[in-house]
């Protein structure tokens, strides 16, 4: 089966980096998503991987390792309006987009 | 750009009726639509995906004779929740993909939701 691990939530504090984890099993991989969603609304597109590496946006980056099924998201200089879910999604060799839970990330002051 | 617009973002109806939710991709052409469905403090379920010009393709469990979809163009796809019960309370999200090349072809953006509640 596929599947998408993820934890479920996080605690850190405004002004700190935190980097959130994404594993993957999937049948195929044609990239890899992340996306920002606040409660109540729905999710904005952050980044995608498709290759091997790190990706800087500003202060949020993203890791990839296809080898080891893995990548992370990581939040730099966080912000009170950075407490968001953040959600994994990749998509397989038939192009579905295979969703993680999420992680809901609390920023503390 | 990849704006997507969803209206309306509210709706309260009675048991039995029909609501249609409209996704609209403002600023680039939509070759596929998603229509998603959310519950409170869940992950997002996938309904169906949508090309434009030919019929929905929905996820298993979900009714394609409750739950109508249709991409009549480019920039527009309809969700019709046909005799809406209040277990049909929720909150649906379309996204679209333009699918032209590079990063934006696999890209969904998403509208900001419509918020279903069945009364």
């Amino acid at each position: 089966g596929q599947n998408i691990d993820q934890p479920t939530e996080m605690t850190a504090t405004e002004g700190a980096i935190v980097q959130i984890n994404c594993t993957y099993q999937t049948s195929g991989f044609n990239g890899l998503f992340w996306y920002q969603q606040h409660a109540g609304e729905a999710p904005t597109f952050l980044s995608y991987n498709v290759l091997d590496g790190l990706e800087e946006k500003g202060r949020f980056s993203s890791f990839l390792s296809r080898s080891k099924g893995y990548s992370y998201l990581l939040l730099k200089e966080l912000q009170m309006k950075d407490s968001a879910s953040y959600l994994c999604a990749v998509l397989d060799s038939n192009y579905q987009l295979i969703w993680g839970a999420g992680t809901k990330l609390i920023i503390k002051p | 750009g990849a704006v997507v617009s969803q209206h309306p973002s509210w709706v309260i109806c009675k048991s039995g009726t029909s609501v249609k939710i409209e996704c609209r991709s403002l600023d680039f052409q939509a070759t596929t639509m998603f229509w998603y469905r959310q519950f409170p403090k869940q992950s997002l379920m996938l309904m169906a995906t949508s090309n434009e010009g030919s019929k929905a393709t929905y996820e298993q469990g979900v009714e394609k004779d409750k739950f109508l979809i249709n991409h009549a163009s480019l920039t527009l796809s309809t969700l019709t929740v046909t005799s809406a019960h209040p277990e049909d309370s929720s909150f649906y999200i379309c996204s679209a993909r333009s699918g032209t090349s590079g990063e934006e072809k696999e890209t969904q953006y998403f509208g900001p939701g419509t918020r279903l509640l069945v009364l």
